[in-house]
């Protein structure tokens, strides 16, 4: 079956702008996360969602990080004011339950490399 | 908080070699540990996981051991090959009530010689 899948590819945008970075999760899955990867280091936690609610929140940097999943399949990671410190690869993960000390395996996208300029 | 910490790279060795990267981590409790690999041009994939002490993982041919003693979680393969040349990821979830994310240490790139 189709694994996650993430678009656009690239986004290249300028300093001050507003982005939004979508994902498709996995069939079923009903966890979906979302990291940040910047050059030289491994992915960073950003946000995760049991179905429709963000369950933990606790990796967004700042406010102007924001992340909805309305209908507990697509996400959109949503940046507003971009800086050039937001340029890296977002990475989407979902696996089939998610939750509090879960072992599920989480199912990455290929990512969405974001540069501001 | 959590962390993991994994042997810098590059690590250069030459086909049919015996690979250790070594992983260490800090986190409260019993975190589930992971190896997550990837490949070029390709996004993250499980390689292998253990999820309580002294519990093995293996998969095509690598294997990691939990080593609550010394808190690591070393990835060995007995004899690599070009193929194997890629980007490892060391990375943990904490045990129930912390958060539900992934750490991730920041990668070891190994390259293979034939």
């Amino acid at each position: 079956g189709a694994g996650v899948s993430q678009t656009p590819s690239n986004k290249v945008t300028e300093k001050g702008k507003y982005v939004e970075l979508r994902c498709d999760p996995i069939s079923g899955h009903t966890a979906l996360y979302w990291y940040r990867q910047s050059l030289g280091q491994g992915p960073e936690f950003l946000i995760y969602f049991q179905g429709t609610g963000a369950a933990d929140d606790s990796g967004l940097p700042n406010d102007r990080f924001f992340a909805v999943r309305p209908e507990g399949s697509v996400s959109t990671l949503k940046i507003q004011r971009t800086e050039r410190g937001d340029s890296a690869v977002y990475l989407c993960a979902s696996s089939l339950n998610g939750g509090a000390g879960s072992t599920d395996t989480q199912y990455f996208g290929p990512g969405t490399r974001l540069t501001v300029l | 908080g959590n962390s993991v910490t994994q042997m810098e790279g590059p690590v250069t060795l030459s086909e049919e070699a015996f690979l250790t990267i070594n992983c260490t981590y800090t986190a409260t409790g019993y975190p589930s540990l992971f190896w997550y690999v990837q490949y070029p041009g390709e996004g993250l994939q499980l390689l292998l996981k253990a999820t309580k002490a002294d519990d093995k993982g293996s998969n095509k041919g690598f294997e990691a051991t939990y080593r609550k003693e010394t808190t690591s979680f070393h990835l060995e393969k007995g004899s690599v090959q070009v193929s194997d040349s890629a980007v490892y990821f060391c990375a943990l979830t904490p045990p129930g009530g912390g958060a539900d994310g992934l750490t991730f240490g920041k990668g070891t790139h190994l390259i293979i010689q034939p």
